[in-house]
């Protein structure tokens, strides 16, 4: 049973416009998110997170988004750049779990 | 200056072999994780350490067996491989067992394949 989500395997956007990734969950315990990029060949390295109490938390180009009613979260990357081109995992944990659950990956591609 | 190190980069063994993976952190961290990453991409947790003791062991065969000799290093034995353990794994750790808060950093991956 997979409980956290990322329904688009890939994602294609130009240079400049928005990218947008999408990350849903099932486990209404889980008061923290993360989302990670990752080059080929790289480990994953961590992006942005964000606590349940917070509905948006930005850091530069990078804002993520949590609606804890749908149990949705989002990655938006404004303006998107070739760089960005990475897979992104978004990531899950409960309080006193000591781990995170990670979903299957959403491979961005930014065209230049 | 690597944060977190893994040898080998690159494994390929023959079915049945017995193999080490050695990960070691100089962040200061006091936890530290070893994930599989399979064929279809999934990043799953198998042990966590906290301070030398085992937090986490999700359900692992046997055959794997980690080892902390100290907070800074987290190896992976694998005893008797087979074709299914053929992934990338990589190691990772953290200030402290990752729930709320704890970012976690990872290694480079090691690619194993088993023949």
């Amino acid at each position: 049973d997979q409980q956290v989500k990322q329904n688009s395997p890939s994602l294609s956007v130009q240079e400049g416009r928005i990218s947008i990734l999408n990350c849903d969950y099932t486990n209404s315990m889980f008061d923290y998110f993360l989302w990670y990029k990752k080059y080929p060949a790289e480990g994953p390295t961590f992006l942005i997170s964000i606590s349940s109490i917070k509905d948006k938390n930005e850091d530069g180009r990078f804002t993520v988004f949590l609606n804890k009613s749908a149990k949705h979260l989002s990655l938006h990357i404004v303006p998107s750049q070739p760089g960005d081109s990475a897979v992104y995992f978004c990531a899950a944990s409960g309080s006193g779990t000591y781990k995170y659950i990670f979903g299957t990956g959403t491979r961005l591609k930014v065209l230049a | 200056d690597t944060a977190v190190s893994q040898t080998p980069k690159y494994l390929v063994t023959q079915m049945g072999n017995d193999k080490s993976i050695k990960c070691e952190q100089n962040l200061g961290h006091d936890t530290m994780y070893w994930y599989k990453q399979d064929s279809k991409k999934f990043l799953k947790i198998m042990f966590s350490y906290n301070n030398k003791e085992l937090i986490i062991n999700e359900t692992v065969p046997n055959r794997f067996s980690p080892k902390s000799p100290d907070k800074a290093h987290l190896n992976l034995h694998i005893n008797s491989l087979e074709l299914g353990d053929s992934a990338v794994y990589f190691c990772a750790s953290s200030q402290r067992p990752s729930g709320s808060g704890e970012t976690q950093y990872f290694g480079p991956g090691t690619r194993l394949l088993v023949l």
